[in-house]
C-alpha cells in the first residue's frame, strides 16, 4: 500500500531534550516536506526537499533540522524543543514539485513540549 | 510570495443544503497552481483537485465543483447537497511551482442532520 508513515504518532516530552520524529514514504517520490499545524493558523511549511542531500528552509525553520540521506526517509529533528513548538506535525511526499503533483500526507505527529 | 486567505472559519449548515467555502489567493507569478485538500475529523489530509493557471475551467466531480476566476483570485469550492459526512475543515493551498506550498488558515464545515 502506497503510504507515508510518521513515527511516533503521539510524543510528549519536555523542553530541551532532543527528538526526531521520522517520516518514511513508499512511493519512490523525489519531494518531501514537513508542516506544522497549529489552530488559526493552518499548515505552515518548515523543510522541503527536493530529492537525497537536496533540503531547504520554508516558512517557519527555526528550531528544525532535516536530513535527506536516503530517497525514502525524511526525518524532523529537534534538537532543542520548546513550548511554541507544541504542534500537530505532518509529513508529505510528492512524485515531484508541489506545484506539478498532489502531496500524499502522513498520518500525522502530536507532539507536546512542556 | 503566495498568500492565500480562507475568511470563513467556520461554517454550518444542515445536511441537504449547498454550501461555498471561499478562497482568495495572492501572487506574482504568471503560473501557478491551486489545490483543495480536506481534513475530516480524523485529522488525514486528503487532496481533493489541483488547478494550473492556465485552466479556468470549472470542474465538477459528483457533489463537489470548483469555480476558478483569475479575475478576482479565486478558487471557490462549492457542495451541492451537503451530507454529514463533509463535516471536515476544508483547505484551500497554492503553489507557484516546485518547492513551497502556501495553505489557507482553513474553514471548518460543520454539517448537521
Amino acid at each position: 500500500e502506497a503510504q507515508v508513515t510518521q513515527n511516533p504518532r503521539y510524543l510528549i516530552t519536555v523542553t530541551g531534550k532532543k527528538l526526531t520524529v521520522t517520516c518514511s514514504q513508499n512511493m519512490n517520490h523525489e519531494y518531501m516536506s514537513w508542516y506544522r499545524q497549529d489552530p488559526g493558523l493552518g499548515l505552515r511549511q518548515i523543510y522541503y526537499s527536493m530529492n537525497v542531500e537536496v533540503t531547504d528552509k520554508g516558512d517557519v525553520p527555526e528550531g528544525y533540522k532535516v536530513s535527506r540521506k536516503e530517497k525514502r526517509n525524511f526525518p524532523l529533528i529537534l534538537e532543542s524543543p520548546s513550548p511554541n513548538q507544541t504542534s500537530l506535525y505532518f509529513c508529505a511526499s510528492s512524485l515531484g514539485g508541489t506545484g506539478l503533483y498532489e502531496q500524499y500526507f502522513g498520518p500525522g505527529t502530536r507532539l507536546t513540549v512542556t | 510570495a503566495q498568500k492565500v486567505t480562507q475568511a470563513q472559519t467556520e461554517i454550518s449548515v444542515v445536511e441537504k443544503e449547498d454550501v461555498t467555502l471561499d478562497c482568495v489567493y495572492e501572487t506574482r507569478d504568471t503560473t501557478y497552481y491551486l489545490f483543495w485538500y480536506k481534513q475530516p475529523p480524523s485529522g488525514e489530509l486528503v487532496f481533493l483537485i489541483r488547478r494550473n493557471s492556465f485552466d479556468e475551467q470549472n470542474e465538477i466531480s459528483g457533489r463537489y465543483s470548483w469555480n476558478f476566476q483569475k479575475s478576482t483570485s479565486s478558487f471557490n469550492f462549492t457542495i451541492t447537497a451537503s451530507q454529514v459526512v463533509d463535516s471536515a475543515v476544508y483547505f484551500c493551498a497554492s503553489s507557484s511551482g516546485y518547492s513551497t506550498l502556501t495553505f489557507g488558515k482553513g474553514t471548518m464545515l460543520l454539517v448537521s442532520p
